[in-house]
């Protein structure tokens, strides 16, 4: 167990409102990470941390915002959630060796926009 | 560009037969890190084995196996005895060199079912 909570764990919303999902982490681990994962293509990066306020883009940002205020927890948000954000969306941090460790994943959080 | 292929989209085995995954990578990288993770039915990522690049000495655990081969590219999972509780997704990933671990690219995941 590696310590990853997100919440919600399910949310069902309408097209055009925002949603914010949450991750938290209890062993202050400095790389976090959020994936989707959809059929036929596996998980895919949304977006990542280095650090306190250090984020990024990963391969598919677009649509999508994150913000990370304290070294626990990892916000993702869909400013205007669309239909193609339907999706489980996993949180991950690095374990082990630093950003070349093993990712360890929160239970997801799957996510339909109607 | 890094790239994992797992060919076998779904497998059906009966219990107790052995039954290998196959994992093929492609990297430009000299140093990178090969990895499994299983999704059973109840949807979560368990991580089950990290290999790094420069140790190519296969492992076992338990019913679980591992066959590394930098010469072809692989690195393919073998499980003996297979269970129903080996029904589930198994990702085979690849995480090349990067400094902030972004570069970790998973397979489309090989779907098991071990029936009774």
């Amino acid at each position: 167990d590696a310590g990853i909570t997100q919440s919600p764990r399910h949310k069902v919303t309408e097209t055009g409102t925002p949603v914010t999902l949450r991750c938290h982490q209890t062993e202050n681990h400095r790389y976090m990470y959020w994936y989707r994962q959809d059929p036929g293509h596996g998980l895919r990066l949304i977006h990542y941390s280095y650090g306190v306020k250090d984020t990024d883009k990963g391969e598919v940002s677009d649509g999508y915002s994150v913000s990370r205020s304290k070294t626990e927890d990892f916000l993702l948000t869909l400013e205007s959630a669309t239909s193609s954000q339907t999706s489980v969306y996993f949180c991950a941090i690095s374990v082990g060796q630093g950003a070349s460790g093993e990712l360890f994943f929160g239970e997801g959080s799957r996510l339909t926009v109607l | 560009a890094q790239k994992v292929t797992q060919a076998q989209t779904e497998i059906s085995v009966v219990e107790k037969e052995d039954v290998t995954l196959d994992c093929v990578y492609e990297t430009r990288d000299t140093t990178y890190y090969l990895f499994w993770y299983k999704q059973p039915p109840s949807g979560e990522l368990v991580f089950l084995i990290r290999r790094n690049s420069f140790d190519e000495q296969n492992e076992i655990s338990g019913r679980y196996s591992w066959n590394f081969q930098k010469s072809t590219s692989s690195f393919n999972f073998t499980i003996t005895a297979s269970q129903v509780v080996d029904s589930a997704v198994y990702f085979c990933a690849l995480k090349g060199r990067d400094n902030y671990g972004q570069n970790f690219v998973f397979g489309p995941g090989t779907r098991l079912s071990v029936l009774p």
